[in-house]
């Protein structure tokens, strides 16, 4: 089982529609996790950490649900500017690494 | 406030050659994290540098080294190049938990 799995779309969708992405992990003992985003050709930019209790920023919403080792990412009211790769990552406890998904791809329609 | 910046950008080397990648992290940064992506790959981690020495290694041959330098800018070398290892190379610097990238270095091997 890969470490980190997720869709890699690409996800079709347009301007102001509701998206989700979902990504599984299979280190139990992962400590912190993120969200990515990576536009093509340039480097990964945070998005927002994930937190157990979820945590919104803005359209952003993300949950993780430790006992599933299941993340999840939902964009409201897409934008345009929200094309882009996301990538899923962790943290594993007493590690210094972030081990990364190979990404979601979305792109936002006019 | 300068983010993380890297040299050169761009990089086309032969096979069997050696290639030295650099990295300034951000300000107030101390720790400094390379990593690879491959084409259609998340990045994958090579080693993290802090207080001049590596404190954590990934799973990457000894080809494939690094320094840190008293100013906290870093230094990614890789001897013997395959083709293979065309990818673009991320550093990431960071103070506590959260890694911001720079731009990365494409390295093209021939």
């Amino acid at each position: 089982r890969k470490e980190v799995e997720q869709d890699p779309g690409p996800f079709n969708v347009p301007e102001g529609a509701t998206v989700a992405f979902n990504c599984t992990y299979s280190n139990s003992a992962s400590q912190s996790f993120f969200w990515y985003r990576q536009d093509c050709r340039k480097e990964p930019k945070l998005l927002m950490s994930v937190y157990s209790s979820g945590n919104e920023d803005g359209r952003f919403t993300a949950q993780l649900n430790r006992a599933s080792q299941y993340i999840s990412l939902l964009i409201r009211d897409s934008k345009l500017s929200d094309s882009a790769t996301y990538l899923c990552v962790y943290r594993g406890a007493g590690s210094y690494q972030l081990t990364f998904g190979k990404g979601t791809k979305l792109s936002v329609i006019p | 406030d300068a983010g993380v910046t890297q040299s050169p950008t761009h990089l086309i080397k032969t096979r069997g050659q050696q290639v030295t990648l650099r990295c300034s992290p951000k300000s107030g940064h101390d720790t400094v994290s390379w990593y690879q992506q491959a084409l259609g790959q998340g990045p994958q981690f090579i080693f993290q540098y802090y207080e001049e020495e590596e404190r954590q290694r990934g799973n990457f041959p000894d080809r494939f080294s690094g320094h840190q330098f008293p100013n906290y800018s870093s230094e990614l070398n890789v001897n013997a190049l395959l083709l293979g290892d065309s990818a673009l190379y991320l550093c990431a610097s960071s103070f506590l938990e959260t890694q911001y990238f720079g731009p990365g270095t494409r390295l093209l091997v021939l």
